[in-house]
């Protein structure tokens, strides 16, 4: 069975541009999680999926994130414009139920550095 | 007060020994406790899971819950150098899908 998989894995882009993160679940995983990691500090969530809809977004810092998952598939992280605090690992998790007794698996997540 | 708390280590222990790592927390209401363990540049991956007050046994790791005193412990025995890696407290408390601590490091020694 493959795992999450993330891409890119290292994504390096100046302050403004936009840059797109990718997931792709577990098959037949219908929850989907986003979570962001900056450095020194602890995985913080950002976004919860049940297949196409959006369950909870409490964790989106601001407008600029824009998370999708047309279909109930993949998903895909947009940050427009980025910023330098935007900077750290975003990962993706995902599981069959939702999360109070099903435990997430978890991508090796994307790296992204903000110039 | 963090919500999750964690000693971020160094953690040592010498091969074969028991390595104890403890996670303490804020809120009452925390209904589900994770361990996760992660290699530096590697995806999280789930080591244990616990809900119950009490012990929970899988092979070397011991996962143990005290809700009164708020606080998750996990054993590993018979620690190995490949057990050397971050460990990751996390919960769940009916608001945040997961909630996690900063992480423990561990090195056992050869």
């Amino acid at each position: 069975e493959a795992g999450v998989t993330q891409f890119p894995s290292h994504s390096v882009i100046e302050k403004g541009q936009t840059v797109t993160l990718r997931c792709d679940p577990i098959s037949g995983h219908d929850n989907l999680y986003w979570y962001r990691r900056v450095m020194g500090k602890e995985i913080k969530f950002l976004l919860h999926f049940v297949k196409e809809s959006k369950q909870d977004e409490s964790g989106m810092p601001n407008n600029r994130f824009l998370a999708e998952r047309t279909g109930g598939t993949y998903s895909t992280l947009k940050v427009q414009p980025a910023e330098l605090e935007d900077s750290g690992v975003y990962f993706c998790a995902s599981s069959p139920t939702g999360p109070k007794n099903q435990p997430q698996h978890f991508g090796d997540g994307t790296r992204l550095s903000i110039l | 007060q963090k919500e999750v708390e964690q000693n971020s280590g160094p953690l040592s222990v010498p091969e074969g020994a028991i390595a104890s790592l403890n996670c303490t927390y804020s809120d009452r209401g925390s209904q589900s406790f994770f361990w996760y363990r992660q290699y530096s540049g590697k995806s999280p991956e789930l080591i244990m899971f616990i809900y119950s007050n009490g012990d929970k046994e899988d092979g070397r790791f011991t996962a143990q819950l005290n809700k009164a005193s708020q606080y998750v412990s996990l054993l590993i025995r018979d620690s190995q150098p490949s057990d050397s890696a971050t460990y990751l407290c996390a919960l769940y408390s009916g608001n945040t899908p997961l909630v996690f601590g900063k992480g423990t490091r561990l090195s056992v020694i050869a």
